[in-house]
């Protein structure tokens, strides 16, 4: 059985830093391409960042120059290393498995909340 | 950057009425369109993909039709579980994005 399971969401000030986690099963992340898609609250899907197979890392622009994917293929977990946050970055985030030009399985998302 | 516009924004429908959700991409996509339903506190769940192709334990009455810029989604005879905010997407090209959303409410 596939699951994706996120972790690492919280409450943190403006400046702060997170680390998002998505512990997967049932498939292998690192043979995979993985994204981290947001959704700020009210709001419609933000896709956030992709890792290929090849380890070939792509982001949105709003989030170039603080964010960082990465992948532990030991643990078979997914990252999102969240730097400078700001306010507009509150959103619940979700991985998904990207597969052709869709994503078919997500995770449950884990809420961050940038207050102050 | 492929810019995914839907419509309507919103629609309130009566139940067994017909659903029919557009969306309309900057430049031609081939069919390289899917659409996914979200409900509430819920991760979105891929309804169509490839624009038209209808995926395993998804109700029959979800089809989808298209290509190039402009595609369509229709629900069939609405069910009350059918209450839901409806995105379309392409992952072909970077960025990858999402249309708006389509909120259907029951009436």
């Amino acid at each position: 059985e596939v699951r994706l399971v996120e972790s690492g969401g919280g409450l943190i000030h403006p400046g702060g830093s997170l680390r998002l986690s998505c512990s997967v099963s049932g498939f292998t992340v690192s043979d995979n391409y993985m994204s981290w898609v947001r959704q700020a609250p009210g709001k419609g899907l933000e896709w956030v960042s992709v890792i290929y197979p090849r380890g070939n890392t792509f982001y949105a622009d709003s989030v170039k120059a603080s964010f960082t994917i990465s992948r532990d293929f030991f643990n078979n977990t997914l990252y999102l290393q969240m730097d400078r946050l700001t306010v507009e970055d509150t959103a619940v985030y979700y991985c998904a498995r990207k597969v052709g030009s869709y994503h078919d399985y997500w995770g449950q998302g884990t809420p961050v909340t940038v207050s102050s | 950057e492929i810019i995914l516009t839907q419509s309507p924004d919103f629609q309130s429908v009566s139940p067994k009425e017909k659903v029919t959700i557009t969306c309309r991409a900057s430049q031609t996509i081939g069919t390289s369109l899917h659409w996914y339903q979200q409900k509430p506190n819920q991760p979105p769940r891929l309804l169509i993909m490839y624009a038209s192709q209808s995926l395993s334990g998804v109700p029959s009455r979800f089809s989808g039709s298209g290509s190039g810029a402009d595609f369509t989604l229709t629900i069939n005879s609405l069910e009350p579980e059918d209450a839901a905010t409806y995105y379309c997407h392409q992952s072909t090209n970077l960025p990858f994005t999402f249309g708006p959303g389509t909120k259907v409410e029951i009436k």
